[in-house]
């Protein structure tokens, strides 16, 4: 069965620096989607950034960009420029192709001090 | 607007009692999700639908129903609330031409006395 283990409960961060989250994940498929989603205190899920599994280049939107290293099943979350509004809830999450199940790690808990 | 809208935000009830959270889109997505939400335990699928007259069970389905009465509308229902049913529920939707991505409701916290 796909599992996804985010291994950083807490993590923090000064406002301007850059601080990457991790996240590992199992799975016997060759191509497959990861996510990763926000949860700031609002409670909202907020889709952050998406990757295919088999597009070897890593995905970017603005600030956040992830580190895909496939074969290590790993997939990073690198935050620049941290903002006070990046302080959340961060979920690493799995998906197959074709299916609509999506596997969430148990997330990482991000402050960003001023 | 919100594009999918959750009510209740929030609800108390006693146990025993039957209870229905209610989940409507415009986004105009096929497939509708419901997931709950515990502290350490990240999210986890309850019951998913790919269109009016489908309906799938998730992980964890023990202890809930659902009804899609049309595309844009999704009901969990707990149909006699217990205290471990205490949590933070979400309503998801997603596109069958991107349906790995999933886009997520306010969430409705509920509270089983």
């Amino acid at each position: 069965a796909q599992t996804v283990t985010q291994s950083q409960p807490e993590m923090s961060v000064q406002e301007a620096e850059t601080v990457t989250l991790s996240c590992t994940y199992d799975t016997s498929e060759n191509n497959y989607y990861l996510f990763w989603y926000k949860q700031p205190p609002s409670r909202q899920m907020i889709l952050v950034i998406r990757q295919e599994a088999y597009k070897q280049q890593n995905a970017t939107e603005n600030r956040f960009s992830v580190n895909f290293q496939k074969a290590a099943k790993s997939f990073s979350l690198k935050i620049s420029d941290s903002q006070l509004g990046d302080t959340a809830m961060y979920f690493c999450a799995f998906s197959e192709i074709n299916t609509d199940k999506l596997i969430f790690g148990t997330g990482t808990r991000l402050q960003v001090f001023p | 607007d919100a594009d999918v809208t959750q009510t209740p935000r929030n609800r108390i009830t006693k146990t025993g009692k039957r209870i229905m959270l209610e989940c409507s889109q415009t986004k105009g997505h096929d497939r509708m999700y419901w997931y709950r939400q515990d502290p350490g335990l990240g999210l986890r699928l309850i019951y998913y639908s790919f269109d009016v007259k489908d309906i799938n069970k998730g992980e964890i389905s023990d202890g809930y129903s659902v009804s899609r009465q049309a595309q844009a509308k999704f009901s969990l229902s707990l149909e006699s609330a217990i205290p471990n049913q205490t949590a933070l529920y979400f309503c998801a939707t997603s596109d069958l031409d991107f349906q790995e991505t999933q886009y997520f409701g306010p969430g409705t916290r509920l509270l089983v006395l």
